[in-house]
């Protein structure tokens, strides 16, 4: 499986502040995934995000709210822009195998807590 | 889209007996079917996964049984340990040779009693 790292591990920041989110894999990846997971529930994800073009959003989440990068196949950054207490969750990114397994695993995440 | 129910939401039993976690998914085009574990302050961990040409998946303890006509798929814990205690999520998507989003589902809370 592939080691997946994330920066920072928990932030408190303030409302109308933005934070951006690392995640650096031990190996070269074709997609990496952004989830939400706000207190108690599921994982729900934000975007798919493919080295060289623009992230893919799902229903529900912007690029001015949640804008993403993928400079390169090993890391990419999610940013949470103009933060309200609403964004108080942990953000994790994913990532497959390499060869396609469908098989995804998690970074450690990001708890954000937004005063 | 893609829609997985989970049940239970919570679930307690004795140490000793088994777990039974069920998921129902909407896309009869979904065909693999992954369990993940997660721990308190812990990131969702893999514990076992099942295609759509395999009706049942066995890994020590723990075992996922998939009904493609019915549309859903179950975790059985067997033997169940303290360290069996988390929130479990089904999960669903279409692999293929291009990266799939999955799909979870709503998670169960799991609690083994001494």
């Amino acid at each position: 499986s592939a080691v997946i790292s994330q920066k920072p591990s928990r932030d408190i920041c303030q409302r109308g502040t933005s934070l951006t989110i690392q995640c650096q894999v031990d190996s070269q990846v074709t997609m990496m995934f952004w989830y939400r997971q706000q207190p108690g529930q599921s994982l729900t994800l934000i975007a798919t995000a493919n080295q060289g073009s623009e992230a893919t959003y799902e229903s529900g989440f912007v690029i001015d709210k949640f804008p993403i990068s993928r400079p390169n196949l090993t890391f990419s950054t999610l940013t949470v822009s103009n933060m309200s207490p609403e964004d108080s969750s942990i953000y994790l990114c994913s990532t497959e195998t390499s060869g396609g397994t469908d098989t995804q695993y998690f970074g450690p995440g990001t708890r954000l807590t937004v005063l | 889209g893609e829609n997985v129910e989970q049940h239970p939401s919570t679930l307690s039993v004795q140490e000793g007996d088994s777990a039974v976690i069920k998921c129902t998914y909407s896309d009869s085009a979904s065909n693999y079917f992954p369990w993940y574990k997660q721990e308190l302050g812990k990131r969702p961990q893999l514990i076992i996964d099942i295609r759509s040409n395999v009706g049942e998946k066995k890994d020590q303890r723990i075992a996922v049984t998939l009904n493609k006509t019915a549309k859903h798929f179950s975790l059985h814990i067997t033997e169940t340990q303290p360290e069996d205690s988390a929130v479990y999520f089904c999960a669903a998507t279409k692999g293929g040779s291009s990266a799939s989003k999955i799909i979870f589902g709503s998670g169960t809370r799991l609690s083994i009693r001494p």
